[in-house]
């Protein structure tokens, strides 16, 4: 079975530091790893995503996450954190051999203060 | 484009009353999704579509239905209401697989008194 862990429900930072958001997950086979965000009372919106490839990737609004086979994480990074980034972050991922369905984490809080 | 878009925003409902959860995408996407959301916990899948007339349960089915008659539309179906079933519901489509980029309608908040 697949499942995905977010040990932090919340993680505070200042504005103008670095932030990381904690992911780690386990699956059976490869692993499909995705990171949305949701703002109060709207849907989640994609970050991004790592597939295959380059274990560093790059997404939306300077945000970048790291793959590491070897500690099964996926931790989201930003190397400035906004007052704007106050959001809820969910890990998600999906087991290549467990068909349809993506599996997400219990989110974390993230709060940057100014 | 409008996007994925949910009807209605917020709706109370008494134990076993029924009612209709609307979902709608203009992007021409084939997969269609049913999320629930319970406080402090993650997203988990009701039902899912990968094309018109093709339905398939996730993880959390029981108590609800879905249909596809259309690639636009993906409505949700409570047919007794539950307490259990006060969530806020999530509607998502992408364009071919599990793998694409899902885009998320703004949500529905039910409450079963």
């Amino acid at each position: 079975a697949q499942s995905v862990a977010q040990p932090e429900d919340q993680v505070n930072v200042a504005e103008g530091n670095p932030l990381t958001v904690k992911c780690t997950y386990s699956v059976s086979g490869n692993p499909y790893l995705f990171w949305y965000v949701q703002y109060p009372n709207r849907g989640l919106q994609f970050l991004l995503k790592y597939i295959t490839g380059d274990n560093l990737v790059k997404g939306s609004y300077g945000f970048e996450a790291e793959f590491n086979k070897s500690q099964t994480s996926f931790h989201l990074k930003k190397p400035s954190a906004l007052v704007s980034d106050s959001a809820l972050y969910f890990c998600a991922v999906r087991d290549e051999n467990a068909g349809n369905m993506l599996t997400f984490g219990g989110g974390t809080r993230l709060m940057v203060k100014p | 484009n409008a996007g994925v878009t949910q009807t209605p925003k917020f709706r109370i409902l008494k134990i076993g009353q029924s009612m209709t959860l609307q979902c709608a995408q203009d992007m021409n996407h084939n997969y269609m999704y049913w999320y629930r959301q319970d406080p402090g916990m993650g997203l988990k899948l009701i039902y899912y579509s990968v094309g018109a007339g093709i339905t398939d349960k996730g993880e959390v089915p029981n108590g609800y239905n879905v249909s596809r008659s259309t690639t636009e539309d993906f409505p949700l179906r409570l047919e007794l209401a539950a307490p259990s079933q006060t969530s806020v519901y999530f509607c998502a489509s992408s364009y071919s697989s599990l793998l694409d980029t899902q885009y998320f309608g703004p949500g529905t908040r039910l409450t079963v008194l």
